[in-house]
């Protein structure tokens, strides 16, 4: 199985700060990378697909790079609403494993 | 609306069966594959099984392989997990959710979750 690790596992950020979170996976996933934001007591959202493709009706202020094992997921421009917990996804083979989750909390 | 309703989710004791259900409506389900995914309040996802647009391709992870059947009634846009020898680890809140591909192999994201339907296994 394909191992994700996520960095950092939460963060404290304030409001209109860039925010980063990186996933590395345990082997090359080319890019079949995907990022999904989830708030408490509801499901997950997709925002990325395929390492950079931004998922339609997600602002643009959220981003996605890389490619084999590291990737990352910017935030240009925290807003309230983004505060939740991120998970990244492979989805290079099966089990499509995630990464353990990137709480993003208020400063 | 495209959206996905899971029920199915009760109290059972270890050892015991449940079959979850998914309703899909708002797109055209047999145009996509589909997947169950479970959390444990509190902790990460973890992906179960997933199956194609036809069946033709069905996939488990590992700790439910052999106990889990994913199946999927595209007369009816709807999804199953039946869930044989529940153990106390199994408990959790388990989502469906639609491939933006059509066969497991595609390597595509999940774009549309339902609300989940908790099972809870204990005496």
């Amino acid at each position: 199985d394909i191992h994700m690790t996520q960095s950092p596992s939460s963060l404290s950020a304030s409001v209109e700060d860039r925010v980063t979170i990186t996933c590395r996976a345990s082997q090359s996933v080319g890019i079949y990378l995907n990022w999904y934001q989830q708030k408490p007591g509801k499901a997950p959202k997709l925002l990325i697909y395929g390492a950079s493709s931004l998922q339609s009706g997600v602002p643009s202020r959220f981003s996605g790079s890389g490619s084999g094992t590291d990737f990352t997921l910017t935030i240009s421009s925290l807003q309230p609403e983004d505060f939740a917990t991120y998970y990244c996804q492979q989805s290079y083979n099966i089990p499509r494993t995630f990464g353990q989750g990137t709480k993003v909390e208020i400063k | 609306e495209v959206q996905l309703v899971e029920s199915g989710g009760d109290l059972v004791q270890p050892g015991r069966s449940l079959r979850l259900s998914c309703v899909a409506s708002g797109f055209t389900f047999d145009d996509y594959a589909m997947h169950w995914v479970r959390q444990v309040p509190g902790k990460g996802l973890e992906w179960l099984a997933g199956i194609s647009w036809n069946r033709a391709s069905i996939d488990y992870e590992d700790s439910v392989k052999g106990r889990f059947t994913i199946f999927r009634d595209n007369a009816k846009n709807s999804l199953y997990l039946q869930m044989n020898s529940l153990r106390a680890e199994d408990t959790a809140l388990y989502y469906c959710a639609k491939d933006l591909g059509i066969t497991l192999r595609e390597g595509r994201a999940f774009d549309i979750w339902g609300q989940g339907t908790m099972v809870t296994v204990s005496s």
